[in-house]
């Protein structure tokens, strides 16, 4: 069975940094694409970022570009992503979502519980 | 990167079938065959209903079904039933090798 379980959320001050986890089980862990979507309070998906299979190709959504890293360990089957300089509008559940494919596809079939990050003074 | 533009609502009866549309442009509906469809239920992780513009992953009711034409795809719902309601996105990749959701229609079944 195919799980996917985030962690490290929780409340941060903006400007401060979060280093999210997933960690993934049922399959093939280094064969597949990740993602990363968030979620503000009652509005809809926002794509955040995607790591190749291998970990070598990396791309990020304008919003969070120069931001958020996002990087992977194949050997822990656990995807990451680190939170810097965190905004207000960054509050939203993060979910880390596995790619039907190696390569960003769009086609995510199977998604985490999601991870609540709040951003607030 | 503008979000992709869906209805903010549909609804339809039991046993009728309603569409959505998710209209985007060349540069990413328009321009790959790497639309998919998601459905969301309140306080739930979305789930992959159709990858590839017209595809169904195992286990997805064939009551299901897309399609795209230029700039524009669809997701077309038949035999509607209570349980499909919910809200549904749309996704593209897009020229830039990033993703694109739509902004998500609330379906409500009658």
């Amino acid at each position: 069975e195919v799980q996917l379980l985030e962690s490290g959320g929780g409340l941060v001050q903006p400007g401060g940094s979060l280093r999210l986890s997933c960690a993934a089980s049922g399959f093939t862990f280094r064969n597949y694409a990740m993602s990363w979507v968030r979620q503000a309070p009652g509005k809809g998906l926002e794509w955040v970022s995607v790591v190749s299979a291998s970990g070598d190709s990396t791309y990020y959504a304008d919003s969070v570009k120069g931001r958020f890293t996002i990087y992977r360990d194949n050997s822990k089957n656990t995807l990451y992503l680190q939170m810097n300089s965190l905004r207000d509008e960054d509050t939203a559940v993060y979910y880390c979502a596995k790619d039907r494919g190696s390569r960003l596809s769009g086609a995510s079939d199977y998604w985490g519980q999601g991870t609540l990050v709040t951003v607030s003074s | 990167q503008s979000a992709l533009t869906q209805p903010a609502s549909v609804s339809g009866s039991p046993g009728q079938s309603i569409t959505i549309s998710c209209t985007g442009t060349s540069s990413d509906v328009g321009g790959y065959n790497y639309v998919s469809w998601y459905q969301q239920h309140p306080g739930k992780a979305p789930k992959l209903i159709i990858y590839d513009v017209d595809n169904r992953p195992s286990g997805v009711s064939n009551r299901f079904s897309g399609s795209k034409s230029g700039n524009t795809a669809s997701l077309t719902i038949s035999g509607l039933q209570a349980e499909d309601e919910s809200d549904y996105y749309c996704s593209s990749y897009t020229s830039s090798t990033t993703l694109v959701f739509g902004g998500g229609t609330k379906l409500t079944v009658l």
